[in-house]
């Protein structure tokens, strides 16, 4: 089955460093990628949704210029969290969305983010 | 407003039990609801997914419900396992290409 791989899987990070998060898929190609954030206990929230060789499209509420997304190629797209403080810890989800077949979504197996 | 609302909030079964999980939307137009499984500390993993016109799908011990004019779908797990201890979340997507629209999930707990 398709496969969305995302990389780190947990990083510890001190306040006010940035940190890069990757997602791919891996055996499909991918003109949409969305990005979500899961606090323990609830939900996941969409906060950005990353379309390939344009901006992205941020959720309200969601700061663009403290969390970066570049979505460079059909299997890539990237989040950065800028200047990441304590309150930005939580569970980083991407998803896919495979291009030849417009409803099909795949998640990848999250990014733990910690910040001190 | 489009929402997707589940039930029970958490479940604890023994190992080998049945289990049902409940799902009621209002997402309107509405193009497909999916049930998806998450572990602890892992992505969502999907189980199944139905559109309009499916009353029931199985994947396995796991088998969906779709009731379309009420609104409501159920998650069915027979003989149950401990590795069924999960988060099941239920999703539904409003039409085609749209978002997916997110249940607080159902945090089950399968004891030996």
């Amino acid at each position: 089955g398709a496969v969305v791989s995302q990389h780190p899987s947990w990083v510890i990070c001190k306040s006010g460093t940035s940190v890069k998060i990757e997602c791919r898929s891996l055996d499909f190609q991918a003109t949409t990628m969305f990005w979500y954030r899961q606090f323990p206990k609830q939900s996941l929230m969409l906060m950005a949704t990353s379309n390939e060789g344009s901006k992205a499209t941020y959720e309200q509420g969601v700061e663009k210029d403290k969390f970066l997304i570049n979505h460079a190629s059909l299997t890539l797209s990237t989040l950065t969290v800028t200047s990441a403080h304590p309150e930005d810890s939580s569970f980083y989800i991407c998803s896919a969305r495979d291009s030849g077949r417009t409803d099909t979504q795949y998640f990848g197996p999250g990014t733990r983010l910690t910040v001190l | 407003k489009n929402q997707v609302e589940q039930s029970p909030q958490s479940l604890i079964i023994l190992e080998g039990k049945n289990c049902t999980l409940q799902c009621n939307y209002t997402v309107s137009p509405f193009s497909n609801l999916r049930w998806y499984k998450q572990d602890t500390g892992r992505g969502p993993v999907s189980l199944t997914i139905m559109t309009f016109s499916e009353n029931t799908k199985s994947n396995g011990r796991y088998t969906a419900t779709l009731d379309a004019d009420t609104k409501q779908s159920s998650l069915h797990i027979t003989a149950s396992q401990l590795s069924d201890s999960a988060s099941y979340i239920c999703v539904v997507r409003g039409n085609q290409g749209g978002k997916l629209i997110f249940g607080q999930g159902t945090e089950l707990s399968v004891k030996p």
